[in-house]
């Protein structure tokens, strides 16, 4: 069954540094997603991105972050300065119709 | 806002015993529901979701949910539960654009 995949899984960074998150999401899924889990919390939606642009995003989602599908392959969030209260899980997820399929994640640690 | 509540965060229970994980969800309309389940070091996967039709949804694993809609309610339940089912438990709505609305999880421990 394909599969979402997220690089790194784990990713350490100093706070003030830019972050590049990297996901594959399942070939033929139209609809892509970032969600994050800070520990001991919900899993928040971050943003959605259709037709090569975000199509929603949460107030999470400031000018500190952006999102890319460079090549019609990879999807990617970017953290410009991250912060310590950026440490989390980052999942990426996507669909062609509901249910959302979620990669594996990727720990952020803002030191 | 559509929102998600589960509650009793942390359950611990023998093998055998029967699990219910409750979720309510704030929303008047026509609901699309979720549970997703997280195994340790691993990615968040569907167990079971609802659309319409039958109330009483089966999912994988042997886990079901009952849509009770006078209730707001969507619980999630196992009979006999098993080691392997060690996971944290998460229900979501489905809002506007596609997208997920989470509960904070339920934290699920079998003891063997």
């Amino acid at each position: 069954e394909p599969e979402v995949t997220q690089t790194p899984s784990h990713q350490v960074t100093q706070m003030g540094q830019e972050v590049i998150l990297r996901c594959v999401p399942i070939s033929n899924h139209l609809y892509f997603y970032w969600y994050r889990q800070i520990l001991g919390q919900k899993v928040e939606f971050l943003v959605s991105f259709y037709n090569n642009e975000i199509s929603e995003k949460s107030e999470i989602f400031d000018d500190q972050f952006s999102v890319e599908r460079p090549d019609g392959s990879n999807f990617t969030l970017k953290i410009r300065s991250t912060k310590l209260e950026d440490s989390a899980m980052y999942f990426c997820a996507s669909t062609s119709a509901s249910p959302l399929h979620f990669g594996n994640g990727t720990r952020l640690t803002v030191t | 806002a559509q929102s998600v509540s589960q509650h009793n965060h942390h359950v611990i229970l023998s093998e055998a015993a029967s699990l219910e994980l409750g979720c309510n969800y704030s929303y008047g309309g026509t609901v699309n529901l979720f549970w997703y389940v997280q195994y340790p070091g691993q990615h968040l996967q569907l167990l079971l979701k609802y659309f319409s039709g039958d109330p009483l949804v089966k999912g994988i694993k042997g886990f079901e949910a009952e849509f009770i809609k006078s209730k707001f309610s969507f619980n999630l339940r196992k009979p006999s539960v098993q080691w392997s089912d060690t996971a944290e438990y998460f229900c979501a709505v489905l809002t506007g654009n596609n997208r997920l609305a989470f509960g904070k999880g339920n934290q699920v421990v079998v003891i063997p």
